[in-house]
């Protein structure tokens, strides 16, 4: 099984920052994606194929990575991108996320 | 619009069973694998369970294989998921979502939530 590590588990940033979110993979995977998920709501399709934005996702939003290394950057945060955001892959069985990483608005 | 939308879920004894529903709509269902992730409470995703557009095959983690059952019935664009053996770990919130390339999830239903409790 792929095991997929997030980092940080919880991150704070004030509106107008940055903040990158990782994910590694135990090993190699060939795509990566994401997930938003609110408080008290069901996940979105955030980014998909490691870097192509879903429908309605703003382009502040970004993806990047290979290998076992991935990104999800946001290059200036606003207040709308509070959640706890998802890694997830499916070029190994069985198909796996990351345990998620809360993003608080300061 | 696309919309999947969950029922059955509920209280169950452990040992029990229970039998989730997901009525899809807005697309063409045949068309597309789908497949069931379940989120214990403040805990993060799972999948569960996946099928294909004809239901011929289906895959499961060691988690669930062997008590939990995926089926489709394309006619009335509904996908099932039938639990047996409940544990209390079992506990969760499931949702029914669409795949894309047998890979990433697109939709979400809503989610339906699932307590194993005596």
């Amino acid at each position: 099984e792929t095991v997929l590590t997030q980092s940080p588990t919880t991150t704070a940033a004030s509106p107008g920052e940055k903040v990158t979110i990782t994910c590694r993979a135990s090993s190699s995977v060939s795509y990566m994606h994401w997930y938003q998920q609110k408080s008290g709501a069901s996940p979105k399709l955030w980014i998909y194929d490691t870097s192509k934005l879903a429908s309605g996702v703003p382009n502040r939003f970004s993806g990047s990575g290979s290998g076992t290394s991935y990104s999800l950057i946001i290059s200036s945060i606003e207040t709308e991108d509070a959640a706890t955001y998802y890694c997830q892959q499916k070029s190994s069985d069985p198909l796996t996320f990351g345990s998620g990483t809360k993003l608080e608005i300061k | 619009e696309v919309q999947l939308v969950e029922s059955g879920g509920g209280l169950v004894q452990p040992g029990r069973s229970l039998k989730l529903s997901c009525a899809a709509s807005g697309f063409t269902f045949s068309n597309y694998y789908m497949a069931w992730v379940r989120q214990a409470p403040k805990k993060g995703l799972e999948w569960v369970a996946t099928i294909s557009t004809s239901g011929s095959r289906t895959y499961y983690p060691d988690s669930v294989k062997g008590r939990f059952t995926i089926s489709r019935d394309n006619a009335k664009s509904s996908l099932y998921l039938q639990m047996n053996s409940l544990k209390s770990e079992d506990t969760a919130t499931y949702y029914c979502a669409r795949l894309v390339h047998r890979d990433y999830f697109d939709y979400w239903g809503q989610g339906v939530m699932v307590t194993v409790s005596s």
